[in-house]
């Protein structure tokens, strides 16, 4: 059965640096969308992606956050200077349409910024 | 605004016990309704949609629109459905975000 997939899952910054997460949606999903779950806390919806453009994005989404589709196959999260509290699960989606259609999620990636 | 509310944060109950996970939304038009489930160390994944009018795992959720609810229950609970559950309204107003309430954990013990 075909997942979206999320690399790498575990991975510690330095504050200040750039990171890049990383996800493979299911290959005939439109939407790509990005959440984040800070520790204890709910699924936060940060970005959604259609057509190689964001659709959507939250107030969380402020200008240290790209996402990028680069290669037709990857759909990248990008922060740029990373902060401490940006730390938490980061959770790729993919759907094939965005009403009435499942949404389906990766793993998630555990960003830890020290 | 909209907004979606999971008024409990934790849910215990014994084994064979009936499970009601309430969520109440407030969303102009008519959303269509989502149950996801978290079991533990699993991803993300759909439970229910208030469109299919299924029950999966014993689970069923009934809209009500004058209360504006859509309460997640199940008759007799079992041990492994202790997980997080989120409830996601969803309206072509909220263009194509997926917003998810605070959740609810749902601890089964025996």
């Amino acid at each position: 059965e075909p997942e979206v997939t999320q690399t790498p899952s575990h991975q510690v910054t330095q504050m200040g640096q750039e990171v890049i997460l990383r996800c493979v949606p299911i290959s005939n999903h439109l939407y790509f969308y990005w959440y984040r779950q800070i520790l204890g806390q709910k699924v936060e919806f940060l970005v959604s992606f259609y057509n190689n453009e964001i659709s959507e994005k939250s107030e969380i989404f402020d200008d240290q956050f790209s996402v990028e589709r680069p290669d037709g196959s990857n759909f990248t999260l990008k922060i740029r200077s990373t902060k401490l509290e940006d730390s938490a699960m980061y959770f790729c989606a993919s759907s094939e349409g965005f009403m009435n259609t499942e949404a389906f999620f990766g793993q998630g990636t555990r960003l830890t910024v020290v | 605004a909209q907004r979606v509310t999971q008024p409990e944060k934790l849910l215990s109950v014994f084994k064979g016990a009936p499970v009601e996970l309430k969520c109440n939304y407030s969303y102009s038009g008519s959303p269509e309704l989502f149950w996801y489930v978290q079991y533990s160390r699993q991803r993300l994944q759909l439970l229910l949609r208030h469109i299919s009018r299924e029950s999966i795992k014993g689970f069923t959720a009934d809209l009500n629109k004058g209360e504006t609810s859509f309460h997640l229950k199940k008759p007799f609970a079992q041990e492994e459905d202790s997980a997080m559950y989120y409830c996601a309204p969803h309206t072509a107003q909220a263009g194509t975000a997926l917003i998810f309430g605070k959740g609810t954990t749902l601890s089964v013990s025996s």
